[in-house]
């Protein structure tokens, strides 16, 4: 089984503040993605990366920028946190889209911004 | 990328076949069907995905009509726990141009 973790799960963290959420695959995949959702609405996707020191903007703009250090890990940061950018994040990974379980999903990271 | 056209939502009686339909009539030549499903603002999970052979696998079948301009996933024997929003998505099988979009989805019930 395809293994994705994102941390944390929550997080409530006041206005200004410099946040990171962590995401690591343990399948070898190059292709990474970070979407953003509020609830009830659709998935916008707003970074992706193909490969270790590849990163591009996804389809909706966002304040949030990424890396791609590492093959296994694609951390997302907010250098300065506002109430606008509470939603949830869900970071996916993929080998390609001709594979079994195509794009798999992390658990999502449900940030509030107070 | 083509855009899909589902019903916003629809319920299906537990143990029935949940048939969930989904038109792409501008699909491209060398677009793929696929379908994810979201239950309760989990990550998305794959479910399946085709070109134009009706596909099969553990979880559902995929049926795509012969002109290619619709299909329909069929959970053959819901359960609850198939309760969630269903997405259809089409995408180019591109390597290195490979971004999935969602759109609003189907919200499916099963109801007991």
């Amino acid at each position: 089984e395809a293994d994705i973790y994102q941390t944390p799960r929550y997080l409530v963290i006041g206005t200004g503040k410099k946040i990171t959420l962590e995401c690591s695959q343990t399948m070898g995949h190059d292709k990474m993605y970070w979407y953003q959702q509020d609830p009830g609405m659709e998935l916008h996707l707003i970074h992706y990366s193909y490969g270790v020191n590849s990163t591009e903007k996804g389809d909706l703009s966002s304040e949030s920028t990424v890396s791609r250090i590492r093959t296994e890990h694609f951390p997302l940061t907010l250098e300065s946190a506002r109430p606008s950018h509470t939603s949830q994040y869900l970071c996916a990974s993929s080998e390609d889209l001709s594979s079994r379980y195509g794009y798999t999903f992390g658990s999502g990271t449900r940030l509030t911004v107070v | 990328d083509a855009k899909t056209t589902q019903p916003t939502s629809m319920d299906c009686a537990e143990g029935r076949a949940a048939n969930l339909p989904c038109n792409h009539s501008t699909i491209s030549g060398n677009e793929y069907v696929y379908w994810y499903r979201q239950i309760h603002s989990q990550g998305p999970q794959y479910i399946i995905h085709g070109l134009k052979n009706n596909e099969t696998n553990e979880m559902a079948s995929l049926i795509i009509t012969e002109d290619r301009k619709s299909s329909t996933l069929i959970l053959p024997h819901a359960t609850l726990r198939d309760t969630a929003v269903y997405y259809c998505i089409v995408s180019p099988y591109n390597f290195g141009n490979e971004k999935l979009t969602f759109g609003t989805g189907t919200r499916l019930t099963i109801i007991p």
